[in-house]
């Protein structure tokens, strides 16, 4: 099974909610990531965990909180987002954060902010 | 981040090859060359990737240059569910290394 799952496909939240994205993927993969697409744009890097731990934070604003509870699963929690965050959010994961790794996608979620 | 240069677009006819090319002048020894595609509406899925030598798989052939400092990936055989959009991407070797997109080349294929 090389599946990454997400959910919710799609949320729409206003500027005061709550709201957290979940990532799942039982490959046994040790690295996750999350990345943001803006419409038209290439996905860009926001978070790296590495074997649980996040590694890389791309200077990505607090308003965006990541968790990764166990190997398996990674969140992302968001908070007072702006509609400029509106976006399509993509989780990945890889064997190990190594440079040969294959990342595997999930088909993301796609984010309205109003 | 050494940096890739790709066309922003390119078309095909169905069941043509199709070249895809890539330059990335400033790569440095430790960098493979991983290419990804995005079909509409999904996820970036891996396509193939190398270090030095001509590599082959089941959806593509990956051509590079002597000098690294250029690579081109073949479909053989374009069919219409191989319109996406193609990155090659440069990755370093090391721990939690990052996968940076660039614009990629969008690949339309007509009948």
């Amino acid at each position: 099974d090389t599946e990454v799952t997400q959910t919710p496909k799609h949320l729409v939240m206003g500027m005061t909610n709550k709201k957290s994205l979940k990532c799942e993927q039982h490959m046994g993969h040790r690295a996750m990531y999350w990345y943001k697409q803006k419409a038209k744009k290439p996905p860009e890097l926001m978070f790296v965990y590495s074997y649980e731990k996040l590694s890389i934070n791309e200077s990505v604003p607090s308003r965006f909180s990541p968790e990764c509870p166990n190997s398996s699963l990674l969140n992302l929690h968001l908070h007072a987002l702006q509609p400029e965050d509106s976006a399509l959010y993509l989780c990945a994961s890889s064997q190990d954060p190594g440079g040969r790794e294959t990342q595997y996608f999930g088909p993301g979620t796609r984010l309205l902010v109003l | 981040d050494a940096k890739t240069t790709q066309p922003n677009s390119m078309e095909s006819n169905e069941e043509e090859p199709v070249h895809l090319p890539c330059n990335h002048s400033t790569i440095s020894g430790t960098d493979y060359i991983h290419w990804y595609r995005q079909l509409p509406s999904q996820g970036p899925e891996y396509v193939i990737h190398g270090l030095t030598s001509n590599v082959n798989n089941r959806m593509a052939s990956l051509a590079i240059a002597e000098d690294r400092k250029s690579s081109t990936l073949i479909l053989h055989r374009a069919t219409l569910r191989d319109a996406a959009v193609y990155y090659c991407i440069l990755r370093p070797t090391g721990t939690a290394s990052k996968l940076t997109f660039g614009t990629g080349t969008r690949l339309q294929v007509t009948l």
